[in-house]
This record gives C-alpha cells, structure tokens and sequence, in this order.
C-alpha cells in the first residue's frame, strides 16, 4: 500500500492566519489526492479532489496543489468555523489510504 | 440531495461477525456513476479504506488487502442500500464505521468520497 504522511500532526494558528498543511505519498499518486474537513464526532467532508479541484459548496479559502509525491492543503484566512481535523487521501490501483490528520488548533 | 443512513449493532462479540447496513437516498446502489464504500476509523488506525461494491453493466468489488479474507460488501436493489459484513472480528476491529460514495465529477469518478453516512461505533467485546 502507499503510505501517506501528513506534517504538521498538529497546528496552533490563529483567525486570519494563512495555514499550510502538507502531505507526501510513499509513491507517485499523479493527481489521486483529495483533502477532507473533520469535526468531532463527525464524518469527514471532502474540501479538494484530484489535488487541487474544490468540491461544490466550499469557501475560495481552501486550495490544494501539488501532484505526483507532494501535496499541499492552504486555507489562505483562517475562519473560526476551520477549526477541526484535516486529513489527505491518495487513490492508486484500486486501493485508497488517507493520512494520519492535521489537527488545527487556536492559537 | 444524497443521503447515506447507517444501521447496525453497535457491540460485537469477539470471533463473530459485523453486519451493517447502509440505506441510500437520492441516488442508486446501481448507478453507472458512483461506487459505494465503507471505511472506518479508530485512534489506532486512523482512517481506512474497507472496501467497495459497484455496478457497471454487472456488479464488482474491490477490498483492501489488510480484510479481503474477512469481508463481503453486498448491494441490495430492492431496497437501494449496501451492506458490510466482517467475519472473524477481534478487538483490532473496534472503530466508527462509515458507509461513503465515490461520484463522478465530470463523467470521471472522483476516486475520493463525497457523501458519508453518520458513522456507527462498533465495539468488539466479550
């Protein structure tokens, strides 16, 4: 399986800040990757698909870019509703793994 | 709008098997552009692909290899909904399960997960 790992595991950041999280594949994965949003005690929701392609309904804030090992997520004004798990998902050969998450924190 | 809804047991006896059901709204289980999924999540193991079950012209499955000995993803067209059953389950098994689709964004599917049931805690314990 190819293993994804996400930097940092957890962040302290504050409203307004742009925030940069980062995950590299153990392989190349072309463009198979998409970020996801968590809260506590729910689902994830997907935020980017194929790396850099945002999925209706999200904020302009979040981007994604990146292709074959390495990826970035970039929220480019933190809003108090980002406050939340995030987490990174790669496709390959009929197998999907997702990273360990980003934790972002208030300041 | 999809919706996923989940059911199931919540506790588990160790060595039996995990049964859950998920019902769908809003789409098709047979649809020729989506593919239906679970995954689960534990502290452990973070989040992690099970496997998936989907229809093009006949029906085929797809399994992650740390389950493909103990799982079986079935449709069921009757009622529009999928199930999940995991045989031989241990303690390693505990973790929030969630039934997912994978859709089409422009006649391409998305190899990711747009829509997520509510997830269900699954315990295995004596």
């Amino acid at each position: 399986d190819i293993q994804m790992t996400q930097s940092p595991s957890t962040l302290s950041a504050s409203v307004g800040d742009r925030v940069t999280i980062t995950c590299r594949a153990s392989q190349s994965i072309s463009s198979w990757l998409a970020w996801y949003q968590q809260k506590p005690g729910k689902a994830p929701k997907l935020l980017i698909y194929k790396a850099s392609s945002l999925e209706s309904g999200v904020p302009s804030r979040f981007s994604g870019s990146g292709s074959g090992t390495e990826f970035t997520l970039t929220i480019s004004s933190l809003q108090p509703d980002d406050f939340a798990s995030y987490y990174c998902q790669q496709y390959n050969s009929y197998s999907w793994t997702f990273g360990q998450g980003t934790k972002v924190e208030i300041k | 709008q999809v919706q996923l809804h989940q059911s199931g047991p919540g506790l588990v006896k160790p060595s039996q098997t995990l049964s859950l059901t998920c019902a769908i709204s809003g789409d098709s289980v047979s649809s020729k552009s989506a593919a239906w999924n679970w995954i689960r999540q534990s502290p452990s193991r973070g989040l992690e692909w099970l496997g998936r079950t989907y229809y093009r012209s006949k029906w085929y499955n797809d399994y992650a290899v740390s389950v493909k000995s103990r799982i079986t993803i079935n449709p069921d067209t009757s009622k529009n909904q999928f199930s999940l059953q995991l045989n031989s389950v241990t303690p390693e098994d505990t973790a929030v399960y969630y039934c997912a689709r994978e859709g089409e964004r422009g006649k391409e599917l998305l190899r990711s997960f747009d829509y997520w049931g509510q997830g269900t805690l699954v315990t295995v314990s004596s």
